[in-house]
């Protein structure tokens, strides 16, 4: 069975300081997909960025990072310089692809609660 | 495009009474979905379709039903409410995996309340 911890439920930082949101998951395939989503308070789902289990190269975009290590089973996403719009529920998911079926399911984490106070 | 569409985006229900929450996806899509997201938790799949008339199951999916009888549609019905399908419904879609992105493109929600 698949399954993602974010053990972090709710972070509040000050505007400008840095943070790093954990994950960690767990599956017995050897291929699959992490990715990161953010819900804003209006309540839709943002996609922000997906890797595959076979490149473990961190990723920069922005004041955004991702670190991942197959090693650890981690998937941490760190904000730089964090702005008050980056407040926002931030979700890790697991992609298990079905050879026969063809489709996937995406496991989710329960979520970050992540407030950047002014 | 619109991309996903859901309607409506919130409804009160009475215990008992049915409805049925509308998914459109206008970028022709085989794959779509259905997530329910309870307050402080992810979300969790109700029920997918890998394409027109092919349906099945995931994590949640006792009290709900679902049809595909066309690409861009994915209904959920709801036939006997209950306090405890008091949740957030995301629909989203997907492009078979040899036709582009994984990525799984949502809905902006419905907000169902059971009363």
């Amino acid at each position: 069975a698949q399954k993602v911890t974010q053990a972090q439920t709710e972070i509040s930082v000050v505007e400008k300081e840095d943070v790093t949101l954990d994950c960690v998951y767990e599956t017995r395939d050897t291929t699959y997909y992490l990715f990161w989503y953010k819900q804003p308070p209006s309540g839709e789902l943002v996609f922000l960025i997906r890797r595959n289990s076979f490149d473990e190269q961190n990723e920069i975009s922005g004041r955004y990072s991702w670190n991942f290590q197959k090693s650890t089973s981690s998937f941490n996403f760190t904000i730089t310089a964090s702005q008050v719009v980056d407040s926002a529920v931030y979700f890790c998911a697991l992609l298990q692809v079905y050879s026969g079926a063809g489709s996937y399911q995406l496991t989710f984490g329960k979520g970050t609660k992540l407030s950047v106070i002014p | 495009n619109a991309g996903v569409t859901q309607t409506p985006k919130f409804r009160i229900l009475k215990i008992g009474q049915s409805m049925t929450l509308q998914c459109t996806q206008d970028m022709n899509h085989n794959y779509m979905y259905w997530y329910r997201q309870d307050p402080g938790m992810g979300l969790k799949l109700i029920y997918y379709s890998v394409g027109a008339g092919i349906t099945d199951k995931g994590e949640v999916p006792n009290g709900y039903n679902v049809s595909r009888s066309t690409t861009e549609d994915f209904p959920l019905r709801l036939e006997l409410a209950a306090p405890s399908q008091t949740s957030v419904y995301f629909c989203a879609s997907s492009p078979r995996r040899d036709r582009g992105s994984l990525e799984q493109f949502f809905g902006p929600g419905t907000r169902l309340t059971v009363l």
